[in-house]
């Protein structure tokens, strides 16, 4: 299995909004609706901030959503902030289960 | 609320076996529809998933790791294992276990192997 397609680096002002896009094929992204996203700060454990392609944990804000469109799955993060600087991976179900690359998100 | 906690040695020697533990509190290891799972991040680097286990004691490896990867459970202790054969450098990295309900959540606070003789 190789490794979801993620963009190294994306950026944003504050307030602004960004997308990070996850590709896979149709073995994974594509052929199941479990596609999650997780954000990692430096030397913190990543945290679970969308799953099911769209779902919201309880607690995680609504400046965050998900969406997928074949083998391409997307993180939306609205109205910027500081505190979203980190890095975001996404991860896919494939009978087994694979990340992406991760993108580094950085608020200017 | 549900916890999890990696434990073992923080230094491992090439060709050696790697061995962690996961301790679950705050809920049941044996709890249905649950798997368990081992995931690493190499320094500086992205996520990798190691395996994931059910209570019953089924497992799904990545097949790029299946030849040195065991995971176990033990549901009397309400823990699962990892255990990574032949290490090399490049095995060195935080390793995580985290509730495997696609998707991980919660995680552990992830433990540091460094594999050098």
């Amino acid at each position: 299995q190789s490794a979801l397609t993620q963009p190294a680096s994306v950026s944003g002002s504050p307030g602004q909004s960004i997308t990070i896009s996850c590709t896979g094929t149709s073995s994974d992204v594509g052929g199941y609706n479990y596609v999650s996203w997780y954000q990692q700060h430096p030397g913190k454990a990543p945290k679970l901030m969308i799953y099911d392609v769209s779902k919201r944990p309880s607690g995680v804000s609504n400046r965050f959503s998900g969406s997928k469109s074949g083998n391409t799955a997307s993180l939306t993060i609205s109205g910027l902030q500081a505190e979203d600087e980190a890095d975001y991976y996404c991860c896919s179900y494939a009978g087994s289960r694979v990340f992406g690359g991760g993108t580094k998100l950085t608020v200017l | 609320q549900l916890q999890l906690q990696e434990s073992g040695p923080g230094l491992v020697k090439p060709s050696e076996t790697l061995s962690l533990t996961c301790t679950v509190s705050g809920g049941s290891i044996s709890s249905s529809s649950y798997y368990w799972g081992w995931i690493r991040q190499p320094p500086g680097k992205g996520l990798e998933w190691i395996g994931s286990i059910y209570y019953s004691g089924s497992t799904y490896y990545n097949p790029s790791l299946k030849s040195r990867v065991t995971i176990s459970v033990d549901t009397s202790k309400n823990q699962f294992s990892l255990k990574l054969s032949s290490v090399t450098a490049a095995d060195t990295a935080v390793y995580y276990c985290a509730r495997d309900n696609y998707p991980f959540d919660p995680w552990g606070q992830g433990t540091l192997v460094t594999v050098s003789s």
